[in-house]
């Protein structure tokens, strides 16, 4: 079956201790991202990547890292997790760059920083 | 930098009325996609826009896209309790040649039977 998988799905921890959420996709897609999502923000754009070993920040990358060494993984970082932070996280994979394909998104992973 | 508005933000509709969200971008798009998420789940692709002025319908949803391709609109017709959800609409900035995709906030549809 086609998707993205995102884990963990929740996540409670406490401020300035590092996590990683995984993201991966199986249908071979070139373009990937991290959005969270919070009330009444929308969805905003965290990093993306449009191949391997290319990155770009979104519009909110400050406290997060990401990296792009498969094609199918494209893990969100926070090195220092602060309480700003706590979130729904989406990440989300289209078959390339273009602007013209859809994107898949992922379940979502809550963050709760404490 | 490119924004992406959508109003309203919340919507509570009686089963059988209209709805319409409407998206306004502060620069030309490349093209519009619409997204809706359930409750609990996660946006899922609706439908993309590209040309100027398109229209383009899916059974009683009806998307449209501006003639400047700066807004969009999105309109249920007799809304049913499955329509129940938050609909997104999302852009990339025409002007630039980036990967970076901006959503609007949000629209929450709330359907009472």
């Amino acid at each position: 079956e086609a998707q993205v998988t995102q884990n963990p799905r929740y996540l409670i921890t406490v401020t300035g201790k590092k996590l990683t959420v995984t993201c991966s996709q199986n249908m071979n897609h070139e373009y990937m991202s991290w959005y969270r999502q919070d009330p009444g923000l929308g969805l905003r754009q965290i990093y993306y990547s449009m191949n391997v070993e290319v990155t770009d920040k979104g519009d909110v990358p400050e406290g997060y890292k990401v990296s792009r060494k498969e094609k199918r993984n494209f893990p969100l970082i926070l090195e220092s997790p602060s309480p700003n932070q706590t979130s729904l996280y989406f990440c989300a994979s289209s078959l390339s760059g273009s602007p013209y394909n859809e994107q898949f998104f992922g379940p979502g992973t809550r963050l709760t920083v404490l | 930098g490119q924004q992406v508005m959508q109003i309203p933000q919340y919507q509570h509709v009686q089963e059988g009325e209209d709805f319409t969200t409407y998206c306004n971008s502060s620069t030309t798009l490349s093209n519009i996609q619409w997204y809706k998420q359930r409750p609990g789940g996660h946006p899922v692709f609706l439908i993309q826009l590209v040309k100027s002025g398109e229209v383009k319908k899916q059974k009683r949803l009806t998307f449209q896209f501006g003639e400047a391709k700066k807004n969009s609109s999105l309109h249920i017709t007799a809304t049913q309790t499955t329509d129940v959800g938050t609909y997104f609409c999302g852009g990339f900035d025409g002007s630039s040649n980036t990967g970076k995709l901006i959503f609007g906030q949000g629209t929450t549809l709330q359907v009472k039977p």
